[in-house]
């Protein structure tokens, strides 16, 4: 089955930093993913649409100069966290899609990255 | 505005019940309704999808039937396990280049 891995699985960083969290496909090429958010005990919340070699579309309230997406590859997106507040901790995960023409529209989640900002 | 709307929030079942879930949602665009479980500190894997063209999907335990003039789509597990404790969450998208619009999620526990 098709299988979308996410590093780091936690991380830990300091208020003010950038933290990087990357989204793989591993045995599928994703021309679109997408990055989700998750506060605690709530539900998946879209942030944005990465399609490979294009500009990111984000939904509306979250802020593009913030969360920064690369989509640079057909298995690899990253999502950059910038000058990272304590407020942006969170549970982020991943979707990958199946390609189109595939059977399905599938989106195949990863295992989500916690972060924690002091 | 909540375009997909979960209950019950929480359901507590007996061991080899029935689990019901229930959906609905608002936007008539949507034709794609996927339902996913979580266990807490994962990310959620797809039980089982539907499209509008049919009103009754089964897959194993898994049973997602679909009500497109009510806007309404439910979710049976059936012989429901320990195992199957977990979030459920109901979600929806227009066409697969769509993100999905989640329910806010049931949180489901099977007493043994």
């Amino acid at each position: 089955g098709a299988v979308v891995s996410q590093h780091p699985s936690w991380v830990i960083c300091k208020s003010g930093t950038s933290v990087k969290i990357e989204c793989r496909s591993l045995d599928f090429q994703a021309t679109t993913m997408f990055w989700y958010r998750q506060f605690p005990k709530q539900s998946l919340m879209l942030m944005a649409t990465s399609n490979e070699g294009s500009k990111a579309t984000y939904e509306q309230g979250v802020e593009k100069d913030k969360f920064l997406i690369n989509h640079a590859s057909l298995t690899l997106s990253t999502l950059t966290v910038t000058s990272a507040h304590p407020e942006d901790s969170s549970f982020y995960i991943c979707s990958a899609r199946d390609p189109p023409g595939g059977p399905t529209d599938t989106q195949y989640f990863g295992p989500g990255t916690r972060l924690t900002v002091l | 505005q909540q375009q997909v709307k979960q209950s019950p929030q929480s359901l507590i079942v007996q061991k080899g019940g029935i689990s019901i879930i229930n959906c609905a949602y608002e936007n008539t665009a949507f034709d794609y309704f996927p339902w996913y479980q979580q266990f807490p500190g994962k990310g959620p894997a797809l039980l089982i999808a539907i499209r509008p063209d049919v009103s009754e999907k089964k897959e194993g335990r898994f049973t997602i039937s679909f009500n497109k003039s009510a806007k309404q789509f439910s979710l049976h597990i059936m012989d429901s396990q320990p195992g199957d404790s977990a979030t459920y969450f109901c979600a929806a998208s227009r066409g697969g280049a769509d993100g999905l619009t989640f329910g806010k999620g049931t949180h489901l526990i099977i007493q043994p």
